[in-house]
């Protein structure tokens, strides 16, 4: 079963203008992992956060992540056409096994 | 691209039949876990393979299995096969038992397709 819910499913916008995806999730987390999909093919780690992070940056990302409202956000700037590709949030508990636990995804389209 | 290799790419199998898949993890790592991506989904766990033995499973039945080999490479196999197994299957190596405390490296996938 999935974690829980992105938002939003689907997002379009011009290049060079600001992405912003958020995640929530159920249960207590290790941490949390954003990954980026192209055309339904693997799956790339973009960043990590920690549960004792609040915010995390990583070139043109930033990751914020709030466990008190069990909810994080991805934060693109600047983004570019090759920036289309679907992005999923994954989190981690060691004590259920440590696998990830996706969302659904958002559907990030950068027109040029 | 990492260094985690899948094959086959693409795979058209006949409902009832069986199909195993194959992955090549990265090198030094010794957990491969396994995940299924259904069409406009996140991927779903399978299971999870550490120094050759299962180590966690998901909600999936008994048809599936699994198994790692010494050189951590590991393969997924599939029973009596259904039209809803039809997905896109995901291997992800990382280091250690217990978890993914860094990040895991997920190869291109295998698309599985049963009619």
């Amino acid at each position: 079963s999935q974690q829980g819910e992105e938002d939003p499913q689907a997002l379009s916008i011009q290049e060079g203008e600001n992405a912003t995806m958020n995640c929530s999730y159920k249960t207590s987390i290790n941490n949390l992992q954003w990954y980026r999909q192209n055309s339904g093919r693997g799956l790339v780690h973009l960043i990590l956060i920690r549960s004792n992070e609040r915010e995390k940056h990583s070139g043109r990302l930033r990751v914020t992540l709030d466990t008190s409202k069990k909810s994080s956000s991805l934060l693109i700037t600047a983004s570019r056409a090759a920036d289309t590709a679907s992005y999923f949030c994954a989190t981690v508990n060691y004590n259920q096994g440590g696998k990830l636990i996706f969302g659904q995804g958002t559907e990030l389209s950068v027109k040029p | 691209e990492t260094g985690v290799t899948q094959s086959p790419t693409h795979l058209i199998k006949t409902r009832g039949q069986q199909v195993t898949l194959r992955c090549s993890s990265q090198s030094g790592h010794n957990t491969v876990s396994w995940y299924q991506q259904a069409l406009g989904q996140g991927p779903q766990f399978i299971f999870q393979y550490y120094r050759e033995e299962e180590n966690g499973r998901g909600n999936f039945p008994p048809r599936f299995s699994g198994l790692q080999f010494p050189n951590y490479s590991s393969e997924l196999n599939v029973n009596a096969l259904e039209l809803d197994d039809s997905a896109l299957y995901l291997c992800a190596s990382s280091v250690g038992q217990g978890g993914v405390s860094t990040e895991a490296f997920f190869g291109q996938g295998t698309r599985l397709t049963v009619v």
